[in-house]
């Protein structure tokens, strides 16, 4: 257990709706990323927050959104839902502190796009 | 539990044999590398890690080796077990990115008794 939690586990949804991801950091981690792994994309960075903050932004798309609220969780949204956004997104922490700065992941939301 | 990567590359062992993953990586100027372990239905799992200025590190029963001159990094890990049935991934972190990685293809690893 690396003490990243994701909900939910599962999400089945509909071309063209929204959902939202959550994703809570280990004790003590300010930073949080998001990462989409699909079958032909591998693991694909998207987005890093830390205290709050957009930190950096990978291929993220103008349909997803992230924030991390002061308590330090996260939440991804994903909107108009397409059939290729069906994927496993899973979420990271770390402290961001010192030249190695681990990530720790969570256990994945699977998200499946009918 | 889901397939992920059901193209990948796979190597099989004997369980009691010595495994070693590999992986190219594409920028010479990442700082630090990491393995990570991924099993079926879960998030990857942290392994080891090595920074640039190192060309080898060494944990429990695994290795990490660092060639920076064809920027190439392996993953041994000694005895294989069943458990370690699993996907390894290397990671780079890009320069400049805020410890964002990036994440090889991977390798699946199955291990038979």
């Amino acid at each position: 257990d690396s003490g990243v939690t994701q909900t939910p586990k599962h999400l089945i949804t509909a071309t063209g709706q929204r959902v939202t991801l959550r994703c809570s950091p280990r004790s003590g981690d300010l930073s949080v990323y998001w990462y989409q792994q699909s079958l032909d994309q591998g693991l694909q960075f998207l987005i890093q927050y830390y205290n709050g903050e957009e930190r950096a932004k990978g291929n993220i798309l103008e349909r997803f959104s992230a924030q991390q609220f002061p308590d330090l969780h996260s939440e991804l949204n994903l909107s108009s839902l397409e059939l290729g956004d069906s994927a496993l997104y899973f979420c990271a922490s770390s402290a961001l502190r010192g030249p190695t700065d681990t990530q720790y992941f969570g256990p994945g939301t699977r998200l499946t796009v009918l | 539990g889901e397939s992920v990567g059901l193209h990948l590359p796979t190597l099989s062992v004997q369980e009691g044999d010595n495994s070693i993953i590999n992986c190219a990586y594409s920028n010479s100027a990442s700082d630090y590398f990491i393995w990570y372990k991924q099993e079926s239905g879960k998030g990857p799992q942290f392994i080891i890690d090595i920074r640039s200025n190192m060309d080898k590190r060494q944990g429990q029963r695994v290795t990490v080796l660092l060639n920076k001159t064809v920027k190439h990094l392996s993953l041994q890990i000694a005895a294989t077990q069943p458990g370690d049935s699993a996907v390894y991934f290397c990671a780079e972190r890009a320069v400049g990115g805020y410890n964002k990685l990036i994440f090889g293809a991977g390798t699946r690893l199955a291990v038979h008794p």
